[in-house]
């Protein structure tokens, strides 16, 4: 039961336009949420991240909206740029016994052409 | 900006042989992680640590065992490799809050043959 989804496995966006990744979640403990870049062969790098008492995050060019009630988050990139491209997951975390364990969805490939 | 540290990024491996793949941090941080991605998949977390002498499986039943001799240190050992076990493992670690990011390492590309 995959408890993080994203369901976009791709994502084409011409740069300087708005790149925006989705991500769906089905367990209502999670409480905070990541999104991650990774190029290939390379670790995953934090972008920003959003705790469930809030709706939006932004940091520069990155902002994170967070839906409860639709338990829908999703990742905007304006502008967008060449080197955005990349794998981007989102994550989600939970207290209790999951304490700071993370799920993260599939991934969906942004490519984004000058 | 993170620091930490995985050696080897790469290891191409006979099968049957023992590896031991090595994770370093210099942040301080008591919990680290690993976790297991293949190509096109999402990580899955194979095992946690919360401090020095703790150690817990994760959400992914794996081969590997782990240890936490030292804060900054968490190796991954495999008894003996199977073309199975080909895949790419990431380390992370984070601080002691109810809600942290975890930073990555660069990661290992293990191919078994």
């Amino acid at each position: 039961d995959q408890q993080v989804k994203q369901n976009s496995p791709s994502l084409s966006v011409q740069e300087g336009r708005i790149s925006i990744l989705n991500c769906d979640y089905t367990n209502s403990m999670f409480d905070y949420f990541l999104w991650y870049k990774k190029y290939p062969a390379e670790g995953p790098t934090f972008l920003i991240s959003i705790s469930s008492i809030k709706d939006k995050n932004e940091d520069g060019r990155f902002t994170v909206f967070l839906n409860k009630s639709a338990k829908h988050l999703s990742l905007h990139i304006v502008p967008s740029q060449p080197g955005d491209s990349a794998v981007y997951f989102c994550a989600a975390s939970a207290g209790g016994t999951s304490y700071g364990k993370l799920t993260f969805g599939q991934g969906t490939i942004l490519t984004v052409h000058p | 900006e993170a620091d930490i540290y995985q050696t080897p990024r790469y290891l191409v491996i006979g099968t049957g042989k023992k590896i031991t793949l090595e994770c370093s941090q210099t942040m301080g941080h008591d919990k680290m992680y690993w976790y297991q991605q293949d190509p096109g998949m999402e990580l899955h977390l194979i095992h946690y640590s919360y401090g020095v002498n703790s150690t817990e499986k994760g959400d992914l039943s794996s081969e590997s065992t782990v240890s936490r001799i030292r804060t900054e240190h968490f190796p991954l050992t495999l008894e003996s490799a199977r073309p199975s076990h080909t895949s790419q493992y990431l380390c992370a670690s984070s601080m002691w809050r109810a809600a942290d990011t975890q930073y990555f390492g660069p990661g290992t590309r293990l191919t078994v043959l």
